[in-house]
C-alpha cells in the first residue's frame, strides 16, 4: 500500500461527458503529481501541483485541468470526453515535489463509450 | 522538446538468463529514476541516481548512470519470475518524463 488513494477506480462515461478523478496524497507529501497510461504506452506526465501551487505542466490538454485543494488532496478535471480519452490515469505523490521518489495511487481506469 | 527514450520495448527471456534495458535522454539530467510496474498494478519507485557514472545494486539489480548524465540502464542477473513486469526509467530536468518502459517477459 502507497499511501495514495485514487477514487474511483473505474469510471465509465460516453464522449462529451466530463469526469472529476480525485486523489489523497500520502501523508506528509506536499506534491502531486498526474500521469495518463494508455494501453501499451508509458507514462505521460500532465501536471505536477506542490502545495496548492502549479509546479509543473506536461503534455495536458486544454480540456483537462487540475487543482490542489487546502487539505492537499487534488481533482483532475477532464471535459469534453473522447474516445481516446479512455485510460489509466495515475496520481502519484511526494515529500517537497523535487528530485525524490514519487508514491502512486492504483490509479483510475476512466473507458469512454 | 526533452525526450527519454528506453530500448527494448519487449524483452522475453528464459528464467536464469540475464536481462537489461537502456535509457538514453536527448538531454542532460539532474537525476533519473526507475519504476517497476507488475501487470495490473501501478509504478513502483525502485532507485534514484545523481551522481555521473554511479553505480548502485539492488541484490540481483544493477543501475547505472551514464558519464554524460544523458543515458541510463538497469540490469538484472538469472531473472525469475518474480521480475515479471514493465521496467520505466524517469529522467528530472526542468520536469520528469517518464519513458515508455520495457516489458519483460520470463519465460519458464
Amino acid at each position: 500500500d502507497s499511501g495514495v488513494t485514487q477514487t474511483p477506480k473505474h469510471l465509465i462515461t460516453a464522449t462529451g461527458q466530463r469526469v472529476t478523478l480525485r486523489c489523497s496524497p500520502r501523508s506528509g507529501d506536499l506534491s502531486v503529481y498526474w500521469y495518463q497510461q494508455s494501453l501499451d504506452q508509458g507514462l505521460q506526465f500532465l501536471i505536477q501541483y506542490y502545495n496548492g501551487e502549479e509546479r509543473a505542466k506536461g503534455n495536458i490538454l486544454e480540456r483537462f485541468s487540475a487543482q490542489q485543494f487546502p487539505d492537499l488532496h487534488s481533482e483532475l478535471n477532464l471535459s469534453s470526453l473522447e474516445l481516446g480519452d479512455s485510460a489509466l490515469y495515475f496520481c502519484a505523490s511526494s515529500v517537497t515535489g523535487g528530485a525524490e521518489p514519487q508514491h502512486f495511487g492504483d490509479g483510475t481506469r476512466l473507458s469512454i463509450l | 522538446g526533452q525526450q527519454v527514450m528506453q530500448i527494448p520495448q519487449y524483452q522475453h527471456v528464459q528464467e536464469g538468463e540475464d536481462f537489461t534495458t537502456y535509457c538514453n535522454s536527448s538531454t542532460t539530467l539532474s537525476n533519473i529514476q526507475w519504476y517497476k510496474q507488475r501487470p495490473g498494478g501501478h509504478p513502483v519507485f525502485l532507485i534514484q541516481l545523481v551522481k555521473s557514472g554511479e553505480v548502485k545494486k539492488q541484490k540481483r539489480l544493477t543501475f547505472q548512470f551514464g558519464e554524460a548524465k544523458k543515458n541510463s540502464s538497469l540490469h538484472i542477473t538469472a531473472t525469475q519470475t518474480t521480475d515479471v513486469g514493465t521496467y520505466f526509467c524517469a529522467g528530472l530536468d526542468d520536469k520528469i518524463i517518464f519513458g515508455k518502459g520495457t516489458r519483460l517477459h520470463i519465460l519458464p
